[in-house]
Parts: structure tokens; sequence; C-alpha cells
């Protein structure tokens, strides 16, 4: 089974500055990936970033990387330059091929955009 | 930019009382979720659907779900006999095929059972 684990319920940053999110991994599959969501007050969930555990880079889509470290199990979202729009609910997720493709969550973190 | 669309995007309801919420998967995705949040909790797994049957399913899905694609297009989950514990927002994704690819999620039904 898969877990994931997010240790920071809440983050601050400022406006323009750049924040990292936690998140660990727990999974006996030697293929998985990883993935992160942004859930705004809205309510919907919309893909960030995907990291698969065989890529050899790290993961980046525009503002957001994905700082993966396979032996230490973490894949961190880091988000450069934060808007104020990045204000969200940011959840980690995984799955591996030997699971259906079910993803697994992790609990979340609230990141506060300070202007 | 396509998008996964559900109807409705809230629901009322009784206890005890049925409930189909819908799902418009991308159109060439092969691949069909369901997931729900309860109010202030993680996103928690609930059914696959690959090949018009069930892949996998949770311990949450018991006998008062089920899910089909009765047209080709639409997706549903259907709960019997719903519960005060059903209250939650019930997320479809879909994915292009199976593997370690991402899954685009749609923009929720909430759920309120009363």
């Amino acid at each position: 089974a898969q877990k994931i684990t997010q240790t920071q319920p809440g983050m601050f940053v400022q406006e323009k500055e750049a924040v990292t999110l936690d998140c660990t991994y727990d999974t006996s599959d030697p293929s998985y990936g990883l993935f992160w969501y942004k859930q705004p007050s809205s309510g919907e969930m919309i893909f960030l970033i995907y990291q698969g555990s065989y890529d050899q880079q790290n993961a980046t889509e525009g503002r957001y990387s994905l700082n993966f470290q396979k032996a230490r199990k973490s894949a961190n979202l880091v988000i450069s330059a934060s808007q104020l729009g990045d204000s969200a609910m940011y959840f980690c997720a995984t799955h591996s091929g030997g699971s259906n493709y079910k993803l697994t969550f992790g609990k979340g973190t609230l990141l506060t955009v300070n202007p | 930019e396509p998008e996964v669309t559900q109807t409705p995007s809230h629901q009322v309801t009784q206890m005890g009382q049925e409930v189909i919420l819908r799902c418009v998967p991308i159109s060439n995705h092969l691949y069909f979720y369901w997931y729900r949040q309860i109010l202030g909790q993680k996103v928690e797994f609930l059914v696959s659907f690959y090949n018009n049957e069930i892949s996998e399913k949770s311990e949450i899905f018991d006998d008062q779900f089920s899910v089909e694609r009765p047209d080709g297009s639409n997706f549903t989950l259907k709960i019997r006999s719903t519960k005060l514990e059903d209250s939650a927002m019930y997320f479809c994704a879909t994915s292009l095929r199976g593997g370690l690819i991402e899954q685009f999620f749609g923009p929720g039904t909430r759920l309120t059972v009363l």
C-alpha cells in the first residue's frame, strides 16, 4: 500500500518569494508516480506537476518544480515567485502500476500568500 | 483545452434517497475514477473503471455504490440509499490510458445529505 505524508498543515509566504511544500511517500512498488494538485477555495482539483520514479531529472512546469529525492522518498513542491492566486490547499499524491493506478493523497498543506 | 465535466455541481438530498452523480470524461480517455473528499479531509479513492468494468474499489465502495457508463459518454456514480456520512465532494477523474500518467479531475459535485 502507498502512503503520503505532508507534515505542514499550513504555510505562509510573502508574494514574489519562493516556497517549498514538503511531501514524503512510502511505497513498495518499484515503479510509481508522484503528483501535486492544487485545490483553491472553489473546490476543484487542478493538476500541477508529475514525476515518474524513473525520471532522471526533476519535473518542472512553469513556476512549479518538483524536488525529487528518491533515496529520501521525498517529492517536495517548489513554487517560485509566489502570487496571491497561489493561495490554496496543495495535495501530494502517488500511484503505482500495481494498484490499478488509483491515487493515494496526503492530507494537504494550506498555503497562504501574503501581499 | 479538453476538460472533465460533472453534474450537478451541488446536490441536496434526504437520507435514504438515491442519487446519481454524472461525469463526462475527456473524450479519448479510457480510465475513469471516482474519489470523494469529506469536508476538511483528504481526497479518498472510491473506484476505478476500465473497459466497462470495475478495476478496483476501496472499502468505502460498498453495496450501496455502483458505477456505470451506460451510453459511452457519461460515467455515473449511483448511491442507492444515502446516509448522512455520504455528505462530501465527489470528484470524477480520467486518464488517457493506464500507467503512470496524470489523472485529470472534474470540478466535483458537492453532495449534502440531510
